[in-house]
């Protein structure tokens, strides 16, 4: 089946800085990506949609500027979290659409834990 | 936003019991899917049922999905101690990008 990998798998990082997530589609291609973001014991939450060679939309009360999206390529959208905080600590999970299938099907990653202290 | 409610938030029961899980929805919908999530792990994509389907089977799984009351139940028959995990709805509405919206997950243990 279709695989989905994000990189890193956990990352820790000190408050202030920027961390980069990479969400990659390894044997499809995906003009849609998602970023959804799961604090403990609660369900997933989208963020943003990603489009390949466009502008992202995010969801109402995720601010762009500090969760930046590029989608550069079919295979690629990553999410860098700027100046993060011990309040943006969290999983953060991808999925991507496959162009080329089902227009109902989604495969997710595997996640990033991201901890700010 | 969240869209789905499920119900109950947590489960338990003992292996070999039937699990059932429940998911209410807000808006007209594509299909709905379920998934599990085991702790701290990505999601598994469990089966999909489009709106124009009642009822449908996967080994173990049986979804049925009732669009006039906006809901949609999962059972696990048989269950075993390898399914306790988080359960969740997830609907696909109207909309060119197909965006998911979850509910809220029922966890769900199965005890030896």
């Amino acid at each position: 089946g279709a695989v989905v990998s994000q990189h890193p798998s956990w990352v820790i990082c000190k408050s202030g800085t920027s961390v980069k997530i990479e969400c990659r589609s390894l044997d499809f291609q995906a003009t849609t990506m998602f970023w959804y973001r799961q604090f403990p014991k609660q369900s997933l939450m989208l963020m943003a949609t990603s489009y390949e060679g466009s502008k992202a939309t995010y969801e109402q009360g995720v601010e762009k500027d500090k969760f930046l999206i590029n989608h550069a390529s079919l295979t690629l959208s990553t999410l860098t979290v700027t100046s993060a905080h011990p309040e943006d600590s969290s999983f953060y999970i991808c999925s991507a659409r496959d162009s080329g299938g089902a227009w109902d099907t989604q495969y997710f990653g595997p996640g990033t834990r991201l901890t700010v202290l | 936003s969240q869209q789905g409610e499920e119900d109950p938030q947590a489960l338990s029961i003992q292996e070999g019991e039937n699990a059932t899980m429940n998911c209410s929805y807000k808006t007209s919908i594509n299909n709905l899917q379920w998934y599990r999530q085991n702790s701290g792990r990505g999601l598994v994509h469990l089966i999909l049922i489009r709106s124009n389907e009642r009822e449908k089977h996967s080994g173990r799984l049986r979804v049925t999905l009732d669009t006039s009351k906006k809901s949609s139940s999962l059972l696990i028959t048989a269950s075993r101690a390898a399914d306790t995990a988080s359960y969740f709805c997830a609907t696909d509405a109207s909309g060119s990008a197909r965006q998911l919206t979850f509910g809220s997950g029922t966890q769900l243990t199965v005890l030896p």
